[in-house]
């Protein structure tokens, strides 16, 4: 099956900086990519849809100057969280969309995101 | 617009027992339904998916599941828990542009 490599595992950062997670398709090209959100204890929520060459497309109550969501390239969508803040420790996914060849979406390994 | 609901949020068994884990769905078109185990602090695993085809779907670890129209469910079980099955899982169905709209998750714990 196709990879979604997703970078960094793991990140700690001070509250009022900003980190950016990176979400690479390794083996296909993705013109859209899901960023998913899941707080503890908690199922995934759907944060924003990313469009290759164009807007991201943000759900309900999501900030989208906090949350800005890059999709420069068909291998590359980027979530940065600017002016972190300790509720914004989550644990952030980023997926690719079933394509005419598979019926499943491919998830990252997730990045577990802590601000002290 | 599509949804999944788990029932029961916790949920334990017995190793060597049968594990049943509940999801029912809501969708106005066929669903795509798949069920994923999540380790702590790891990414989503797919267990087994329905995309229309065969109503009775195997899928990895020994857990299966079915589809029944009827009932709008999509059970997961697995004849014989084992302690390794101990995780969380999530119920999905795929919504419009592939997007997949989860539910609450079931956490899995099995007793020795």
């Amino acid at each position: 099956g196709a990879v979604v490599s997703q970078h960094p595992s793991w990140v700690i950062c001070k509250s009022g900086t900003s980190v950016k997670i990176e979400c690479r398709s390794l083996d296909f090209q993705a013109t859209t990519m899901f960023w998913y959100r899941q707080f503890p204890k908690q199922s995934l929520m759907l944060m924003a849809t990313s469009n290759e060459g164009s807007k991201a497309t943000y759900e309900q109550g999501v900030e989208k100057d906090k949350f800005l969501i890059n999709h420069a390239s068909l291998t590359l969508s980027t979530l940065t969280v600017t002016s972190a803040h300790p509720e914004d420790s989550s644990f952030y996914i980023c997926s690719a969309p079933p394509n005419m060849m598979n019926t499943e979406a491919f998830f990252g390994q997730g990045t577990r995101l802590t601000v002290v | 617009a599509q949804s999944v609901t788990q029932l029961g949020s916790h949920v334990s068994v017995s190793e060597g027992a049968l594990v049943l884990l509940r999801c029912n769905y809501s969708s106005s078109v066929p669903p795509y339904l798949f069920w994923y185990v999540q380790y702590p602090n790891q990414g989503l695993q797919l267990l087994l998916k329905y995309t229309s085809a065969a109503t009775l779907v195997k899928g990895i670890n020994g857990f299966e599941a079915e589809f029944k129209k009827s009932e709008t469910s999509f059970h997961l079980t697995k004849p014989s828990a084992h302690m390794s099955d101990a995780a969380e899982y999530f119920c999905a169905v795929r919504g419009g542009g592939g997007k997949l709209i989860f539910g609450q998750g079931t956490e899995l714990s099995v007793k020795p």
